[in-house]
């Protein structure tokens, strides 16, 4: 069974643009949660997503925003890049129902310059 | 809302010592705790997992935790360390409720020395 797919893996951004990336779950999982990681601040939940849904929010600015195709792919946007936004983006998925374990993808380095 | 405290950020033991990375949460509710394992440029991998059907819980790779209600912990252990468990050892906590809200900890590094 192929795992959690992130694309792309690396990418280097200006400040002031914007990024999309990428996420496959795992077939049959329909809950998809995106989490930010860098040194300082370690894993911040960024949302969730359930059935084309945002069904959780983390306390991000309004630039970060996802979306849930009906395949349960998903993508999240961040606009406006500062150079705070460095980080590793990572996806992750999981079965519907709660205490689910949650799956993670290898992540999506991000280096704004 | 839940937290999660992860007592020393960085841990050394010696190859064929007992590894012990120490967890704390907090939560209203019964939680849903988990042990994550992240190595260099890599996702974070599944170590175990407790839902209450146990309290001590086993993991992969020799790893296994202990939930304690009463100290509100869920240390986790291995009686003799591997030079491939050098890695970023995460606990998370579930928010239980609606959906796959996860809260970590800021994680401890585990370095074996040989």
């Amino acid at each position: 069974k192929a795992g959690v797919t992130q694309t792309p893996r690396y990418l280097i951004k200006t400040r002031g643009q914007q990024v999309t990336l990428s996420c496959s779950p795992i077939s049959g999982h329909r809950s998809v949660s995106w989490y930010q990681q860098t040194p300082g601040q370690g894993l911040q939940f960024l949302f969730e997503y359930f059935s084309e849904t945002q069904r959780n929010k983390g306390n991000f600015p309004g630039r970060f925003s996802g979306r849930q195709f009906s395949n349960s792919r998903s993508e999240m946007n961040v606009s406006t890049l500062e150079l705070g936004d460095s980080a590793l983006y990572l996806c992750a998925s999981s079965l519907e129902g709660t205490g689910n374990t949650i799956y993670f993808g290898e992540g999506s380095w991000l280096t704004v310059v | 809302a839940q937290s999660v405290t992860q007592l020393g950020s960085h841990v050394s033991v010696s190859e064929g010592a007992l590894v012990l990375l120490r967890c704390n949460y907090s939560s209203s509710v019964p939680p849903y705790l988990f042990w994550y394992v992240q190595y260099p440029n890599q996702g974070l991998q599944l170590l175990l997992k407790y839902t209450s059907a146990a309290t001590l819980v086993k993991g992969i790779n020799g790893f296994e935790a202990e939930f304690k209600k009463s100290e509100t912990s869920f240390h986790l252990t291995k009686p003799s360390a591997h030079m491939s468990d050098a890695a970023e050892y995460f606990c998370a906590v579930s928010e239980g409720r609606t959906g796959n809200q996860f809260y970590f900890g800021t994680g401890t590094s585990l370095t074996v020395i040989p």
